[in-house]
């Protein structure tokens, strides 16, 4: 759901780590979940995807953790480059209303050097 | 493939006015297209789902006569935002879902409305 007038919660790491941004979804109809990064004054970018039916899925550098039994969703981002600074939503996809994506709260996270 | 653009990038008014953004699916073509505004700080909100040759459908509590959204080709659809306020002062941003897939969304890099 929304948080209006609240501040992102902010994660900062050290260059090489790993993060853990974690996500909380509403609906338990949800059946697709992304993940996306948004930098700065642009629109969100597409990092990875689950489906109800999964529990894990990896990418690049990225995995996505999804526990329906709680209702949470987690993005590891494996050796954190400073170029992974950005804000990062989730987003959940309930079935059946034509694709429109709920988005989480966000989480700023910052890379130190 | 699947760019979506959005024009103008950022776009300053005086209180009253009206202001368009246009949103394209520059490589493919959009069934479905959907408007989401983001205040600073905060996550995106959707404000409308708009579908090519019908009327857009709209979240609870987002005023349809004040946001004019037109979806008159499947790679094009527009938002006005009618008399403008200091309050409409916002990041917009759409989001294109082709016609194959409507879990696929593509977004475009947003426009930033300032009202004076």
């Amino acid at each position: 759901g929304e948080s209006v007038g609240l501040h992102l919660p902010t994660l900062s790491v050290q260059e090489g780590d790993n993060s853990i941004i974690n996500c909380a979804y509403s609906n338990s109809a949800s059946d697709y979940f992304i993940w996306y990064k948004q930098e700065s004054g642009k629109g969100p970018q597409f990092i990875i995807d689950i489906r109800s039916n999964m529990d894990k899925r990896q990418g690049q550098r990225v995995t996505v953790l999804l526990n329906k039994t709680v209702k949470h969703l987690s993005l590891q981002i494996a050796a954190t480059q400073p170029g992974d600074s950005a804000v990062y939503f989730c987003a959940e996809n309930i079935g059946n209303q034509g694709g429109k994506l709920i988005f989480g709260q966000g989480t700023e996270l910052s890379v130190k050097p | 493939g699947a760019v979506v653009s959005q024009h103008p990038s950022r776009v300053i008014c005086k209180s009253g006015t009206s202001v368009k953004i246009e949103c394209r699916s520059l490589d493919f073509q959009a069934t479905t297209m959907f408007w989401y505004r983001q205040f600073p700080k905060q996550s995106l909100m959707l404000m409308a789902t708009s579908n090519e040759g019908s009327k857009a459908t709209y979240e609870q509590g987002v005023e349809k006569d004040k946001f004019l959204i037109n979806h008159a080709s499947l790679t094009l659809s527009t938002l006005t935002v009618t008399s403008a306020h200091p309050e409409d002062s916002s990041f917009y941003i759409c989001s294109a879902a082709p016609g194959t897939s409507q879990e696929t969304q593509y977004f475009g890099p947003g426009t930033r409305l300032l009202v004076l």
